[in-house]
């Protein structure tokens, strides 16, 4: 079956760590995005790639990286400069040319600080 | 401003009813696209619905239907006959311009819970 896979589903981080959330779609899209939520609210886009090896912030990309070496794996590494790393993360992918580009969405990983 | 909104944070169903939940939006964008998607509470996005902005007709899914209102600025989604299942929070976006990867917005939610 096509879909997103995004792992861990729950990570804890501690002070001064640096940790890494995965994402790997087999829809063959060549889009993919990093998504935050917090309680309550909608989702704020942090880094969102077009291309293999390109990839451009988002609102919210303090304190977060990525990389796109392959087309299907777009890991996020929430460093230690993100001071409030707690939330919900859900990684998203489309078919870049679209007009539509409808983005879906993997099951997301839950990030809490110990 | 709020790219969009989203008034009722929490609404309540009979089973089988049916129910609408609002959404409006802001752009001075032509070509836009609308969503709607549902989040369980396991956590997933899926999506439900999409209507462009020149597309005439209303769209339709299923028990899903988009009330889409130009002048209005408004997306309204409407789930006919209501199921326990359909308990979860709902999320209206919006891409604007063609082809953008960075300009989707999402609102901030609607709980629906489903009564038996």
């Amino acid at each position: 079956d096509g879909g997103i896979t995004q792992s861990p589903k729950y990570l804890f981080r501690k002070e001064g760590q640096n940790v890494t959330l995965s994402c790997e779609q087999n829809l063959n899209h060549d889009a993919m995005y990093w998504y935050r939520q917090d309680p309550g609210q909608g989702l704020r886009l942090i880094y969102y790639s077009q291309i293999v090896n390109d990839f451009q912030k988002g609102d919210i990309a303090e304190g977060y990286s990525v990389s796109r070496e392959k087309k299907e794996s777009f890991p996020l590494t929430v460093t230690s400069a993100q001071k409030n790393p707690t939330a919900f993360y859900l990684c998203a992918s489309s078919i870049a040319g679209a007009e539509e580009n409808i983005q879906y969405f993997g099951a997301g990983t839950r990030l809490s600080v110990l | 401003a709020q790219k969009i909104t989203q008034t009722q944070p929490g609404m309540f169903v009979q089973e089988k009813e049916a129910v609408t939940l609002d959404c409006t939006y802001d752009t001075s964008d032509q070509s836009y696209g609308l969503f709607w998607y549902k989040q369980p509470s396991s956590g997933e996005m899926i999506f439900l619905i999409y209507q462009g902005s020149y597309d005439e007709q209303n769209a339709t899914e299923g028990r899903y239907s988009l009330n889409f209102q130009k002048a209005r600025k408004s997306a309204n989604l409407v789930i006919s006959a209501s199921q326990l299942g359909d308990s979860a929070m709902y999320f209206c976006a919006m891409r604007e311009g063609l082809y953008n990867f960075n300009k989707f917005y999402f609102g901030s939610g609607t709980k629906l819970n489903v009564k038996p």
